[in-house]
């Protein structure tokens, strides 16, 4: 099984600054065909997961374009380029490359 | 538009058997694979099962595998989770979720409580 791990745990944010996740795989999400198979995910309170990005960095529809993904191999970033209030809540990333697809512990963003 | 319900959760003891279902609608069903995750009380999300479009194809995690059993009937254009055994550990929200680009379309969850 492909562990995911996510780091920080909690992340307090300044709306207008940016901010930052990492996500760190046990093995490379590197497909053959160049795809990167990981994808970030936004639970906002007591709403279901929506998806922000996939294949490490591309943007989902309707997603804001403050909104980025990158890395490669087993390190990945979601970046936020000016944080809002309306950006809290939980983030995941999820490993889609080989089942069982795993997603990492979250990451809890509110404003501080 | 392009909607996922889910239903059939509730309350049930130790031991026991139930089926939560996802019914789909806004899209063509029958070309989209299908996830279920769940999501314990104050805890992260953690995959279940994936079904692919023909219904051939199906994984489940190592926590489920052997237990839950997923299926599809795309004259219905619904996915179903078949639950047997269940254990308290197994009490969580589950959401069914389509697979596009990414799991792009999420139901709102049922809540399946095991308990005695």
């Amino acid at each position: 099984e492909i562990v995911v791990a996510q780091s920080p745990l909690s992340l307090p944010v300044t709306p207008g600054e940016p901010a930052s996740i990492s996500c760190r795989s046990s093995r490379s999400l590197l497909h053959s065909n160049g795809f990167n198979y990981l994808e970030w995910f936004l639970q906002r309170p007591g709403q279901s997961p929506q998806l922000l990005i996939y294949l490490a960095s591309h943007r989902a529809s309707g997603v804001p374009d403050r909104f980025s993904g990158s890395g490669s191999g087993t390190d990945f970033t979601l970046n936020i380029s000016r944080v809002e209030a309306d950006d809290v809540g939980v983030y995941y990333c999820m490993q889609v490359l080989q089942t069982p697809f795993t997603f990492g512990p979250g990451t809890k963003v509110d404003i501080q | 538009q392009v909607q996922l319900v889910e239903s059939g959760g509730g309350v049930i003891p130790p031991g026991r058997s139930l089926t939560v279902s996802c019914v789909a609608s806004g899209f063509n069903f029958r070309k989209y694979g299908m996830h279920w995750v769940r999501q314990a009380p104050g805890k992260g999300l953690e995959w279940v099962a994936v079904i692919w479009y023909d219904g051939i194809d199906k994984y489940y995690a190592d926590s489920v595998k052997g237990r839950f059993t997923v299926s599809r009937d795309n004259s219905k254009n619904t996915v179903y989770l078949h639950m047997n055994s269940l254990r308290v550990e197994d009490t969580a929200v589950y959401y069914c979720a389509r697979v596009e680009s990414g799991i792009d379309v999420w139901g709102q969850g049922t809540t399946v409580t095991v308990s005695s």
